[in-house]
């Protein structure tokens, strides 16, 4: 079972330059999540989705987009990338609320 | 709002020592805790979870929490720690005011020495 799967693994961008991160799952699971984490800061919760065509905000939304046209795919956007981006970013997806996170393997991004 | 609080960022301890990582959350309603570990390198994974019902919980592999909703505390405790416990240990919590949405503490950094 493949169960999340994250792309890329790592990325390097310049200051200004966009890019997506990919979130697949294959657990037909409703609910999915992209978090981001610092040291020293935890999991800070970026979006969130409940479902296909629905999406909230999370913590700290400022300079991300989301979609969910699928209840398999939950790409996180970054349009004009800024340093205080650079961060491992994870994605996750649950069945419902009061179900356990399952995690991909994160993406590691560095901007400069 | 929903916030959960991990009052320790590190704990060192000795092998076969008993540990105990505290958190504390806010929530005014019904509320489900959760606690994951972080190996170096990986993903989050589940250890344990409270839902509903008895308020002690365990895992497979020795810890234990309970939830404590006077004084709004989950700790996680293990009686005798081993190498393989060095790892990061996060506190997570959903409610219905939260959207359902889960939210985790900083992180504490479980450190088991020889």
């Amino acid at each position: 079972n493949a169960g999340v799967t994250q792309t890329p693994k790592f990325r390097i961008l310049k200051i200004g330059q966009s890019m997506t991160l990919q979130c697949t799952q294959d657990m037909n699971h409703n609910y999915m999540y992209w978090y981001r984490q610092d040291p020293g800061m935890g999991l800070k919760l970026i979006y969130y989705s409940v479902g296909a065509g629905i999406t909230d905000k999370g913590e700290v939304p400022n300079g991300y987009n989301v979609s969910r046209s699928t209840t398999e795919d939950f790409p996180l956007r970054l349009e004009l990338a800024a340093p205080s981006q650079t961060s491992v970013y994870f994605c996750a997806s649950s069945k419902g609320a009061d179900s356990p996170l399952h995690f991909g393997n994160g993406t590691r991004l560095t901007v400069t | 709002a929903q916030s959960v609080t991990q009052l320790d960022s590190q704990v060192p301890v000795f092998e076969e020592a008993p540990v105990e990582l505290r958190c504390n959350y806010s929530s005014s309603v019904s509320v489900y805790l959760f606690w994951y570990v972080q190996y170096p390198n990986q993903g989050l994974q589940l250890l344990l979870k409270y839902l509903s019902g008895s308020t002690l919980v365990e895992s497979i592999n020795g810890f234990e929490a309970e939830f404590n909703k006077s004084q709004t505390s989950f700790h996680l405790r293990k009686p005798s720690v081993h190498i393989s416990d060095t790892a990061e240990y996060f506190c997570a919590v959903s409610d219905r005011t939260g959207g359902f949405k889960t939210i985790f503490g900083a992180g504490t950094r479980l450190f088991v020495k020889a």
